[in-house]
């Protein structure tokens, strides 16, 4: 059963610490991605990564990086978070078969982030 | 930049009809289209994907594709209560391997 899990389901964190959130999935996939969903705004895309230590930015990267080390495992990071990082965020994972047609992305459960 | 466009709704049916949920697209150039379902405060799962014109079913959900209006819809025959959630649809995006989400639909059905 495909599985992208994530380290954290709550998170309450004060302006200015550095947060780090972290996601590993179990399917061997080559792409992982990393979006926050606000009401009203849908999922927007953060970074993404088709590769061990590559990534790219997405639409919203300011404030935040990422870090690949491992195939399984894409850690999003908040340098200094402030208050309107306060969001869902969710991680997903997909095979890089064929950018074409696009693949099924499979999302973790989401961690919520309380920024105070 | 892609876009893909939904009503956010929200759509409220009652048990037992027929939801009909529509998305359009900016991208003419777009070879395949997804269908997300997210329940409150849950996560999205993949429900349907459509690559061709025309219709595709699975089980109560049908994907309908039409490329020359640039629209795709899902229909929900038969709607449950358990139906009601939010209605992501995607596009692959323009190369690495991204997907470009709508902002969804919510959908309401009622018992």
């Amino acid at each position: 059963d495909v599985k992208v899990t994530q380290s954290s389901r709550y998170l309450v964190k004060r302006t200015g610490e550095k947060v780090f959130l972290e996601c590993v999935q179990d399917m061997d996939h080559e792409n992982m991605f990393w979006y926050r969903q606000d009401p009203g705004l849908g999922l927007r895309l953060i970074y993404f990564s088709y590769d061990v230590k590559m990534k790219e930015k997405g639409d919203i990267p300011e404030g935040y990086s990422v870090s690949r080390e491992k195939k399984e495992r894409f850690s999003l990071i908040l340098e200094s978070a402030s208050t309107n990082q306060t969001s869902m965020y969710l991680c997903a994972s997909s095979f890089n078969r064929d950018s074409r047609t696009g693949e099924t992305q499979y999302f973790g459960p989401g961690t919520r982030l309380l920024v105070l | 930049q892609k876009e893909v466009e939904q009503n956010s709704g929200p759509l409220s049916v009652p048990e037992g009809a027929i939801a009909s949920l529509n998305c359009t697209y900016s991208d003419r150039g777009s070879q395949s289209f997804f269908w997300y379902r997210q329940y409150s405060g849950k996560s999205p799962e993949l429900i349907m994907s459509i690559y061709s014109n025309g219709d595709k079913e699975d089980g109560r959900f049908t994907a309908q594709l039409n490329k020359a209006s640039q629209y795709v819809s899902l229909l929900i025959r038969d709607s449950q209560p358990s139906d009601s959630a939010t209605y992501l649809c995607a596009v692959p995006g323009t190369g690495g391997f991204k997907t470009i989400f709508g902002a969804g639909t919510r959908l309401f059905v009622k018992a």
